[in-house]
């Protein structure tokens, strides 16, 4: 089915530990983006990208890093892993001239534990 | 940069009930305004959206919301709960630059039979 697959759905990781986080979109969407989801502070915009070879930074960068090497895909890097980075991880997607109008597609997460 | 306030980060009502669940906005420019739903252990799902034109909206599931510039608010109702519509909802606001999507702190809606 089309949509976005974010890979894995669980990990536990040591602090100081690195790891990336998979995101991919069947559906030519060029904007791109990841948020982190935290009790009581809902979504928090990580990065983003407008199209292949372009990201900026959200919200809360710090920590985090990514490249847009493809069109479908959008890897997170998490370079040293912290506790204070143990958090639901939601990629999201949209057409650029569509995003207003119909919102994004998001994946279903990637549930991490930093300990 | 625009933002978004939800107003009760749990709400409970009986089956049947009127939903009313809150959400008011900043934004420099007209926004664009999203519900999202979240069922557990699940990705967001967009409930209903406005972008321009009619002020009050429908969106899936029997919701609706009213954009009310005056207020800077974009409520949530529906008139009657379901069991079905115990989850998270999330406000979120766009100004339409770079598609920067800024979400709420969310709220949980509990039903009760």
């Amino acid at each position: 089915n089309a949509g976005v697959t974010q890979t894995p759905k669980f990990q536990v990781l040591k602090t100081g530990q690195s790891m990336t986080l998979q995101c991919a979109q069947d559906m030519n969407h060029e904007y791109m983006s990841w948020y982190r989801q935290d009790p009581g502070m809902g979504l928090r915009l990580i990065h983003y990208s407008v199209g292949a070879g372009i990201t900026d930074q959200g919200e809360v960068p710090n920590g985090y890093n990514v490249s847009r090497s493809t069109t479908e895909d959008f890897p997170l890097r998490l370079l040293s892993a912290a506790p204070s980075q143990t958090s639901v991880y939601f990629c999201a997607s949209s057409y650029l001239r569509h995003s207003t109008l119909n919102g994004y597609t998001f994946g279903s997460g990637t549930r991490l534990t930093v300990v | 940069a625009q933002s978004v306030t939800q107003l009760g980060s749990h709400v409970s009502v009986s089956e049947g009930a009127l939903v009313l669940l809150r959400c008011n906005y900043s934004s420099s420019v007209p926004p664009y305004l999203f519900w999202y739903v979240q069922y557990p252990n699940q990705g967001l799902q967009l409930l209903l959206k406005y972008t321009t034109g009619a002020t009050l909206v429908k969106g899936i599931n029997g919701f609706e919301a009213e954009f009310k510039k005056s207020e800077t608010s974009f409520h949530l109702t529906k008139p009657s709960a379901h069991m079905s519509d115990a989850a998270e909802y999330f406000c979120a606001v766009s100004e339409g630059n770079n598609n920067d999507m800024r979400f709420g702190a969310g709220t949980r809606l509990t039903v009760k039979p």
